[in-house]
């Protein structure tokens, strides 16, 4: 069992919205930053949001980030059939003293 | 450009050793925290083990604790991870990545394209 949780899979439609939830605790998401990471087949990771919300550059704007308490949650906008990918969540965990990444959510676009 | 490269991966028995490199190219290695991170065949990521910039600071999952051992040469501009006894369960695709913080906890914005290690008799 991952540390933080999210659900194995979301589904959506092309040009839908889409959301995925992370869950932690007082000792990871609580207080410490978050990032998503999106993982297309058969390649590395790439960031997507990082310091809960923010964006690198080239990642387009359909893609926010937001952390209340203990969760954090992905929202994908305008969904396309090349958001097709696995989404992961990540943050340190003070009490362990290590990164934690959550089980990592499959996304669908029908 | 801003790069990471792994090397090393390959077969090896149950038991015995071997050490991953990751080359940096395109920013100043020295001054950022880097991990490893690998992923099982159709698992998720599993964190390994990250190291400061100065390499003073060292942190490992606890599946790896003892076995292996992450270092950094910021002379050469390059990582290791040093994996001693391995064993079925770290048969795995390896990532280095880049933190965006000197440390390790503001999340990883550079990866590799990653190395990977079979553990099989």
């Amino acid at each position: 069992q991952s540390v933080l949780t999210q659900p194995p899979s979301v589904s959506a439609a092309p040009g839908q919205k889409v959301t995925i939830s992370c869950s932690g605790s007082s000792s990871n998401i609580g207080n410490n930053y978050v990032s998503w990471y999106q993982q297309l087949p058969g390649t590395a990771p790439k960031l997507l949001i990082y310091d809960n919300n923010k964006r690198p550059s080239g990642i387009p704007d359909r893609f926010s980030g937001s952390k209340s308490g203990t969760s954090a949650t992905l929202g994908i906008t305008g969904l396309q059939t090349g958001d097709e990918a696995d989404y992961y969540c990540g943050t340190w965990d003070t009490n362990l003293s290590a990164w934690v990444f959550g089980g990592g959510t499959k996304l669908t676009v029908l | 450009q801003v790069q990471l490269v792994e090397s090393g991966g390959g077969m090896v028995q149950p038991g015995r050793s071997l050490r991953l490199s990751c080359a940096a190219s395109g920013f100043a290695f020295s001054t950022y925290g880097m991990h490893w991170v690998r992923q099982a065949p159709g698992k998720g990521l599993e964190w390994v083990a990250v190291i400061w910039f100065d390499g003073n600071n060292k942190y490992y999952a606890d599946s790896v604790k003892g076995r292996f051992t992450i270092s950094r040469d910021n002379s050469k501009n390059t990582l290791y991870l040093q994996m001693n006894s391995l064993r079925a369960e770290d048969t795995a695709v390896y990532y280095c990545a880049r933190d965006k913080s000197s440390g390790g906890s503001r999340g990883m914005d550079v990866w590799g394209q990653g190395t990977t290690v079979t553990v099989s008799s």
